[in-house]
C-alpha cells in the first residue's frame, strides 16, 4: 500500500461547480497536510498548507483533514477555467529528517 | 521577493552523459529539496540539503548526487544518464526543512530529455 493515494482523475466539471479533490494516506505519523496546484509547464504551487486535524479556508478554497479516517479534502467553491490544473496533495511527519511526501495529483479541467 | 530560480529550464542530453541542473533558493531559505516528476512515478523524493549538509536521501542510484553552497544555492548532478532519467526536476525551497513543517516551495523545474 503506497503511503499516500489520490484518484488521478482527470475530473471535469462545469464552470460554478464545487469541486471536491480527496487524499488517503496510511501513515498516522503525518502531522503537516498540503495542497498544491500544478498547471502545465510549471512547478507545483502551495495553495493550502493545514497541520493535524481541522478545517482552513482560503477564498473559495477549503481544506480539510480527518486523521482519525486518514483522509484528506480540498474543496473548491464557485470554479473557475483558470482553476484547471494538476492537484497534488502532500503530507510530512513532524519528527525525524522526513520529506515531504506527494500523491500523485488529480487533473482537474472546469468547462467554461 | 523573488521565488525560486532553476537553470536551465530544457537540456537534452545523450545516453552515457553527465548533467549538471542549478537551483536557487528563496532569500533566507536554508532548506534545498530535489524531486523527479515523471508521468508515471508522481513526485518521487530525491534528497534534501540544509546548511550545506544532505540530510536525507531518496531511494535513486547513486549516480544521483547533489550539493549545496554556503549561499543556499544548490546543485544536483545526474552521471551516466539512461533513457529514464528523463523526467521534469524539481527544485523546491523551504524556511527551516520539512521536518518541521516549513512547507516546500518548488520553482518551475528542468525539463530533461535523454535520447
Amino acid at each position: 500500500q503506497k503511503e499516500v493515494e489520490q484518484d488521478p482523475g482527470p475530473l471535469s466539471v462545469p464552470e460554478g461547480a464545487i469541486v471536491s479533490l480527496n487524499c488517503t494516506y496510511s501513515n498516522s505519523a503525518f502531522q503537516y497536510f498540503m495542497w498544491y496546484r500544478q498547471y502545465s509547464r510549471k512547478g507545483p504551487e502551495l495553495l493550502m498548507y493545514t497541520y493535524s486535524s481541522g478545517n482552513k479556508e482560503d477564498g473559495r478554497f477549503t481544506a480539510q483533514v480527518d486523521k482519525s479516517s486518514k483522509y484528506i479534502s480540498l474543496f473548491i467553491r464557485d470554479s473557475q477555467p483558470s482553476d484547471s490544473a494538476t492537484y497534488l496533495c502532500a503530507m510530512s511527519r513532524n519528527s525525524g529528517n522526513t520529506p515531504l511526501v506527494f500523491g500523485k495529483g488529480t487533473r482537474l479541467s472546469v468547462i467554461a | 521577493k523573488a521565488g525560486v530560480t532553476q537553470t536551465p529550464r530544457y537540456l537534452i542530453k545523450t545516453r552515457g552523459q553527465q548533467v549538471t541542473l542549478s537551483c536557487s533558493p528563496i532569500s533566507g531559505h536554508r532548506s534545498v529539496s530535489w524531486y523527479q516528476q515523471t508521468p508515471g512515478q508522481g513526485l518521487q523524493f530525491l534528497f534534501e540539503y540544509f546548511s550545506e549538509t544532505q540530510r536525507n536521501k531518496g531511494n535513486f542510484p547513486g549516480r544521483f548526487s547533489g550539493r549545496q553552497f554556503s549561499n543556499s544555492r544548490s546543485e544536483m548532478n545526474v552521471s551516466t544518464l539512461e533513457l529514464g532519467d528523463s523526467a521534469l526536476y524539481l527544485c523546491a525551497s523551504s524556511l527551516t526543512g520539512t521536518d518541521t513543517g516549513s512547507p516546500l516551495h518548488f520553482g518551475n523545474g528542468t525539463r530533461l530529455t535523454v535520447t
